[in-house]
């Protein structure tokens, strides 16, 4: 009950593209759900948020969808560039976890020129 | 600034060697992480400190030994590790544990590589 599915655990785009990658829960505690992006040898970058208030989140070319009911939440980039290929990270946490996120299993997005 | 600072970027140690990796922030965050990340797998929790104090120990093994000395700073002791524990160490801090001030942020991590 606590695992985030997220799928698909690889993605390639053509540049100009949306890239779109689900996240699955079970947990319905769960209150938090951010995304996060990283690059090869680098820490994971806090990319975008979202807490079960609202539906959807935009910031810039990301926007995150969220469906409570079906207890699913994606990620959506739009006119996706070479420079967004990394792997993305979808997580999940709840206010008496003490901090812990439990993530997904990352997807590898290549956006190809 | 969301800046999390960690040192080494890179660490290779000997089975029997002691070493420290060492986190640092400015950003005024009372909880801290540190997590481990294996190739190609999300990271996984390993300690969280909330006010100084340990909160969270993920049933790490005992050549681990975390240590905030304050608000700042965060170091994990490493004393004879195994091979496989060779991985990219990284460090999170947040405003507070939970209670919807919890976004973390990563550090650039610490590569180390155990022979």
């Amino acid at each position: 009950q606590q695992q985030v599915k997220q799928s698909p655990q690889s993605l390639i785009v053509q540049k100009g593209g949306i890239s779109i990658i689900n996240c699955a829960y079970e947990n319905t505690a769960f209150d938090y759900f951010p995304w996060y992006q990283q690059f090869p040898g680098k820490g994971p970058a806090l990319l975008i948020a979202i807490r079960p208030d609202v539906s959807e989140k935009k910031e810039g070319r990301f926007t995150i969808s969220f469906n409570k009911s079906a207890k699913q939440f994606s990620l959506h980039i739009m006119d996706s560039q070479p420079g967004d290929s990394a792997t993305y990270f979808c997580a999940a946490s709840f206010y008496n976890q003490g901090g812990k996120l439990i993530f997904g299993q990352g997807t590898e997005l290549s956006v190809k020129p | 600034d969301t800046e999390v600072t960690q040192t080494p970027k890179h660490l290779v140690m000997g089975m029997t060697n002691k070493k420290s990796l060492k986190c640092e922030q400015h950003m005024g965050h009372r909880a801290m992480y540190w997590y481990k990340q294996k190739a190609k797998k999300p990271p996984e929790l390993m300690f969280v400190y909330s006010y100084e104090k340990l909160s969270i120990n993920e049933s790490v093994p005992s050549r681990f030994s975390p240590e905030c000395p304050n608000s700042s700073l965060l170091n994990l002791h490493l004393h004879a590790l195994q091979p496989e524990d060779s991985a990219l160490y990284l460090c999170a801090s947040s405003q507070v544990v939970g209670g919807g001030l919890d976004e973390q942020y990563f550090g650039p991590g610490t590569r180390l590589t155990v022979t």
